[in-house]
């Protein structure tokens, strides 16, 4: 069984600068997928960010990047240029490619952007 | 509308009420997924369907009953609900469940369910 634990469960920001959320994996598995996702108080959970196990290369999506550390089994994701939307909830999660497409979640880290 | 649609978006209950969520997706896909997430606790999945057959079912109690009469359509049937199912009920779909690349999930805005 896979575990994702997110130990931040709170953090803030200064508008315009940096932030990385930490979540680290437990698992035995060689082809999988990690995933941040992000849940505004709306509620609507949107997908931010991808990363394939077999890639070296850290993903990056806009102002949205990664550090992912296989060995260490962790999979950081860094905000720059902090934005005031960019406050929500933060769920780190793990698929496991060999067992179908099911996710799992960290605990998440509420995150505040103040300006 | 595009993407995934829950409703009602939220719902109060009594413990002897009978209520059904439902949720619609848009894209296209044929996975449909039902997770609870609850205070203080990290999502959990409930219930996964693909191409409206079930195939995934998390040791949810019975008083919990999925539905999925298309691949664009997933309903979750509610009966004598206790107190702590209160929670934020998420419905999710993906183009398959398959594992691969491109199955990322996407989720709709949810439906918060107060049992009282």
């Amino acid at each position: 069984a896979q575990t994702v634990t997110q130990s931040q469960p709170e953090m803030s920001v200064q508008e315009a600068e940096t932030v990385t959320l930490s979540c680290t994996y437990d698992t035995s598995e060689s082809n999988y997928y990690l995933f941040w996702y992000k849940q505004p108080p709306s509620r609507q959970m949107i997908l931010v960010i991808r990363q394939e196990a077999y890639k070296q290369q850290n993903a990056t999506e806009n102002r949205f990047s990664v550090n992912f550390q296989k060995a260490a089994k962790s999979f950081s994701l860094k905000i720059s240029d902090s934005q005031l939307g960019d406050t929500a909830m933060y769920f780190c999660a793990f698929r496991n490619n060999n067992a179908g497409n099911m996710l799992t979640f960290g605990g998440g880290t509420r995150l505040m952007v103040k300006p | 509308e595009t993407g995934v649609t829950q409703t009602p978006r939220h719902l109060v209950m009594g413990m002897t009420n009978k209520k059904s969520l439902k949720c619609e997706q848009h894209l296209g896909h044929n996975a449909m997924y039902w997770y609870k997430q609850s205070a203080k606790k990290p999502l959990e999945l409930m219930f996964v369907y693909n191409f409206k057959e079930q195939t995934e079912n998390n040791s949810v109690p019975s008083r919990f009953s999925p539905e999925c009469p298309n691949s664009s359509h997933l309903f979750l049937h509610l009966h004598t609900l206790q107190p702590e199912d209160s929670a934020l009920y998420l419905c999710a779909s993906s183009q398959a469940t398959s594992g691969r690349a491109w199955e990322t999930q996407y989720f709709g805005p949810g439906t918060r369910l107060l049992v009282l």
